[in-house]
This record gives structure tokens, sequence and C-alpha cells, in this order.
């Protein structure tokens, strides 16, 4: 799986617009970008997933520019529940599949009141 | 579905005393995982299946065996725990590994004293 980078933390507040961006300069041809999100006390849970361009689901978007070097995940208007701690992976889930997922420590975002 | 399940929830240990991680699933996954979880260390892997009968080790394999002999659980056995232990550990399954969508179990903190 390829080696990414994300920041270890961010701060923000209710109602802005969190961009998280991970950096992922080795990535290759067949991989996929995911990002996962982890509550105190939980596991962590998926959140989304992308090859190109713009993914949006009813949680986040991806955004992937052309090289696909780096991705920013982007959580809009965010509240104190969106407290976590966010990991970016990327790897090739098909050739990949028998290949352990790897986690990082993720970034660790905070938003208050 | 119940989804994944883990067993107990808490527990404490004595150095040297042994014991088995309970993980199970009801989604039908071919691919289950362990990963331990220390703060300020991320997820690491312990040990992975990609089907009933076999199973491969991690980043961090040492101290635990695993076995799985169905397709639904996936036990971790402690043989002589340490306290370098202490963590909590989590399962996961999906459909197959790499970056295919993980399902986590809600852990199991564990105290070796």
């Amino acid at each position: 799986l390829a080696k990414t980078t994300q920041p270890i933390s961010m701060d923000s507040y209710e109602g802005q617009e969190v961009n998280i961006t991970c950096s992922h300069n080795n990535i290759a041809t067949n991989d996929y970008i995911t990002w996962y999100q982890q509550f105190p006390s939980q596991g962590p849970r998926f959140i989304i997933q992308g090859y190109k361009t713009k993914v949006t689901n009813e949680v986040a978007s991806l955004f992937i520019p052309a090289d696909r070097k780096s991705s920013t995940l982007s959580l809009p208007r965010v509240s104190l529940s969106d407290t976590a701690v966010y990991y970016c992976l990327v790897g090739d889930p098909i050739n990949q599949a028998g290949t352990a997922l790897i986690f990082g420590k993720g970034t660790t975002l905070s938003v208050s009141s | 579905n119940a989804g994944v399940t883990q067993t107990p929830k808490f527990q404490v240990l004595k150095t040297g005393q042994s014991m088995t991680l309970q993980c199970a699933q009801d989604m039908n996954h071919e691919y289950m995982s362990w990963y331990r979880q220390d703060p300020g260390m991320g997820l690491r892997l312990i040990h992975y299946s990609v089907g009933a009968g076999i199973t491969d080790q991690g980043e961090v394999p040492n101290g635990y065996n695993v076995s799985r002999s169905t397709t639904e659980d996936f036990p971790l056995r402690l043989l002589s725990a340490a306290p370098s232990q202490t963590s909590v550990y989590f399962c996961a399954s999906s459909q197959q590994g790499g970056t295919y969508e993980q399902y986590f179990g809600p852990g199991t903190r564990l105290t070796v004293t």
C-alpha cells in the first residue's frame, strides 16, 4: 500500500467546513483512496472511497486532483459530533485483496463550539 | 445483521495468564483481521485471515496466535499475557482485504497488570 502523509491534528468550530489533505506521492495506477473515521472508544468506520475527481456521499466529499498525488476529505458544516480521528489509506482493492490494511496515526479533528 | 461482535468488552489479566478474545461476524465475509490500538500509535495490524483455514501475520504478531476454523469466527489468543499487551483490540471483517470497506467491531479493552 502506498505511503500517506496527513496532518496530525486540526481544530475547527461548529458550522465551518473542514478540509483534511492527504499526500500520497507514490500512488499506483490501480490504487484507490479511502478514508475512515474513528470516534473515541469505537472502531473505525468507512467514510468514503474514490479513484479520481470528486466523490460525494451523505457524510463527506473527496476531491482528487488529476495527478492523484494528494486528496482532500471535505466535511461540510462540522458539528461537535464530527470530533474524531480521520485516516487516509491508499491501495489497490483488486490486486491487493489479500493484503492487510495498514493504518497510520491519522488526523485528530477537534471541533469546538 | 449484528455485524462484527467482540467479547469481552473489558478484561483485566495478570502477567503470564492466557486468554482468548472472541470475534464473530455474520456478513459472510472472507477477510478478517485483528488490530491493536495504543495511545498515540494509531492502529497496528496483528494477524489477518483471507478465508477459513488461512491466516497470516501483520505488523505486530509476536505474543499472539490466531486460527480460522470457520468463516464466521476469528479468535485471538494471548498465550502468556505481558504488560506490553495492554491495549484496545479491534476485530474487522470485509468481503476482501486491502482497501475494500472494512467493518470494525466495538473493541476489547485489555489491561495486563
